[in-house]
């Protein structure tokens, strides 16, 4: 049974980096996207991008100036940086494994984890 | 940007009763080579992470009760639920991966009556 695990710090400075790991268990990271995918208070779900197991990316454009995604196939993890960050950044973070299509769905999820952007 | 538009919002079924939930995109996200709909379905619970319960617009997952069904084609789709059950209770989006960058739903809230 696949299983992914966020990891990082649950709060961050404005204007500093918010940096997350996915850790993945369970399973194989090859022919598969891996994404992060967030959620504000109370609110839907975003897009932030992909990483595909051959480190190929794709990001949202709306985030794609401050985003960096990595894959460290050796360790089974995959990380995110969103530099720049405002309150507007504030939310629950998900990492999740894309199904191959022309673009990911989404079939596993981590549990979340709850960034707070505050000084 | 495919902007997804689901409606309603908020819905409240009686127990044993049909759900429906509809789901429109911006422009259409059948792919004419394979005639596949790029379309899925996920319910969230509070305080969970969302589960997938349909791709391909109409494809169920593993496991996924049979009394959840996805139809439609094109720019309009619909997710049923025949028969709510308590469990049921859920936000639930639809989700486009035929263009970049993905995109949700907004979300609709199905309660109980």
């Amino acid at each position: 049974q696949v299983q992914l695990q966020e990891s990082g710090p649950g709060l961050v400075k404005p204007s500093e980096t918010l940096s997350l790991t996915c850790t993945v268990s369970g399973g194989s990271m090859n022919s598969y996207f891996w994404n992060w995918i967030r959620q504000p208070p109370g609110k839907g779900l975003e897009w932030i991008g992909y990483i595909y197991y051959s480190g190929g990316t794709d990001y949202s454009p709306s985030l794609k100036s401050r985003v960096t995604i990595l894959v460290d196939r050796s360790k089974k993890q995959f990380s995110l940086n969103l530099n720049s960050v405002t309150a507007a950044d504030s939310g629950t973070y998900f990492c999740a494994r894309g199904e191959t299509a022309m673009l990911p769905y989404f079939d596993y999820w981590g549990q979340g984890i709850l960034v707070t952007v505050s000084s | 940007d495919i902007v997804m538009t689901q409606s309603p919002d908020s819905l409240a079924v009686s127990l044993g009763e049909r759900a429906t939930i509809n789901c429109k995109s911006s422009q259409s996200v059948l792919y004419s080579p394979n005639n596949k709909n790029y379309l899925a379905w996920y319910q969230q619970k509070p305080g969970q992470s969302p589960k997938l319960l349909l791709h391909w617009a109409s494809t169920r997952e593993s496991g996924v009760p049979d009394r959840f069904s996805g139809s439609g084609s094109g720019t309009d789709f619909t997710l049923t639920i025949s028969s709510l059950q308590a469990e049921d209770v859920a936000h639930y989006y639809c989700q486009q991966y035929y263009s970049t960058p993905v995109t949700f739903g907004q979300g609709t809230k199905l309660e109980i009556k």
